[in-house]
């Protein structure tokens, strides 16, 4: 089965500054990862898929890279509705197991 | 625009059990892999159960397995999940979601509450 790490678990920033997210899987996932916002009283969001992919109405603010088994979400500038938890994901086997991270609390500094 | 309505959660004992309902719209559903993922107050996501647009492939968590059924009705454009036996640790945000590609979930519902008091 896959881990998934996340780290912070914690980032106070303040708006406009630059956010960067890690997520780390025990073994490769190629590019099937996903990253999602979790805010309280709301569904959570897809925002990147396949690694860097951004969702459908995903601000451009929001990028995802890297592969295998390191992965970064970028919030370049940080808007006041973008703190909230962001979660990793991956998909193994068939039928498919889905896994989350812990996930990063991005709180307003 | 797509929706996905959650239903029956409730308060339950220990022991117990509810179903949850999961309408959908907006999408082809007949077509569409349905999951159903938690999450218990204070605490992250769980990915609790997946079912194949067809129902022919299933899976679960290893912490509902045994106790949890998920099922659909490709004419009534809705996902179910059966939970038996329920604990106090199944006390959750209950939300569907549609996997794209088998991979991620693009979709989901505002979930359904499901408290278990022991």
């Amino acid at each position: 089965e896959i881990v998934l790490t996340q780290s912070p678990a914690t980032l106070s920033l303040s708006p406009g500054e630059r956010a960067t997210l890690s997520c780390r899987a025990s073994q490769s996932v190629n590019d099937y990862l996903a990253w999602y916002q979790k805010k309280p009283g709301q569904a959570p969001r897809l925002l990147i898929y396949d690694a860097s992919n951004r969702a459908t109405g995903i601000p451009t603010r929001f990028s995802g890279s890297g592969s295998g088994t390191d992965f970064s979400l970028t919030i370049s500038s940080l808007e006041p509705e973008d703190f909230a938890v962001y979660y990793c994901q991956q998909r193994d086997n068939w039928p498919p197991i889905f896994t989350f991270g812990p996930g990063t609390r991005v709180e307003m500094k | 625009q797509v929706q996905l309505v959650e239903s029956g959660g409730g308060v339950v004992q220990s022991g117990g059990s509810l179903r949850l309902s999961c309408v959908v719209s907006g999408l082809i559903f007949s077509r569409s892999g349905m999951n159903w993922v938690r999450q218990a107050p204070g605490k992250g996501l769980e990915w609790v159960t997946f079912i194949r647009d067809d129902g022919t492939d299933i899976n679960y968590s290893d912490s509902v397995k045994g106790r949890f059924t998920v099922s659909r009705d490709n004419s009534k454009n809705t996902v179910y999940l059966q939970m038996n036996s329920l604990r106090p640790e199944d006390t959750a945000m209950y939300y569907c979601a549609r996997d794209q590609n088998v991979n991620y979930f693009d979709y989901w519902g505002r979930g359904t509450l499901v408290t278990v008091s022991s």
